[in-house]
């Protein structure tokens, strides 16, 4: 059956460092991986779309690397600061106007 | 201001009452999406809809039922049959389904 992995401890770095999350699956061969925020209580918003023909994808402190042959994408927050303190969801979608799936997500605490 | 709009933020009700929680957006999205999610969990589908007067179960279907009689609306009923409604639910919409998805501020059910 189809899976997907983030990692499930919270991930807790120092301000200023880069904090990278992972998000692996199996089962799966996505055309597109979307990453989004979700804060406590809120829905989540959408952060970066790479698609599967991409390797990486930036913006502004944000990169995204997509592996289709590692089944792997990382999702990386460069000179991370206390508001990036969230948690982040990974999403495949399969394209061709099929269902979006989410990943359960991994928390991150950027401490200052 | 255009955007999805769930209403009510918190909610409460007796076992075995049906509710319905509302959700509208004025983005012009033809796809809408709810999901549930729980604590430690990611995001489950419930039903979504690419186009006004159809929808289709999600994975969690089961106690709920929708509508789509409006392209701005997607109104959720959780049945007395879904056994263990208490959940966060959160409504989504897309320009066309698979596309990147905004969601809603949420609604915490509570049932008693």
């Amino acid at each position: 059956s189809q899976k997907i992995e983030q990692n499930s401890e919270a991930l807790n770095i120092q301000e200023g460092k880069t904090a990278t999350l992972t998000c692996n699956y199996t089962n799966y061969s996505p055309a597109y991986l979307q990453w989004y925020r979700q804060d406590p209580g809120r829905g989540p918003v959408f952060l970066l779309l790479i698609r599967e023909n991409e390797k990486e994808k930036r913006k502004e402190r944000l990169k995204v690397t997509f592996d289709t042959t590692l089944k792997q994408s990382l999702f990386h927050i460069t000179a991370s600061q206390p508001a990036d303190s969230a948690t982040y969801l990974c999403a495949l979608d399969p394209g061709g106007y099929q269902k979006v799936t989410f990943g359960t997500g991994t928390k991150l605490q950027v401490i200052p | 201001d255009g955007g999805i709009t769930q209403s009510p933020k918190y909610l409460f009700r007796k076992e075995g009452q049906n509710v319905t929680l509302s959700c509208e957006q004025n983005l012009n999205h033809d796809a809408m999406y709810w999901y549930r999610q729980d604590p430690g969990q990611g995001l489950r589908l419930i039903y979504y809809s690419q186009i006004v007067n159809d929808f289709q179960k999600g994975d969690i279907a089961e106690g709920y039922s929708v509508s789509r009689e409006k392209k701005e609306s997607f109104p959720l009923t959780v049945t007395s049959a879904q056994k263990n409604p208490t959940a966060f639910y959160l409504c989504a919409s897309s320009v066309s389904p698979g596309d990147t998805q905004y969601f809603g501020p949420g609604t915490r059910l509570t049932v008693l």
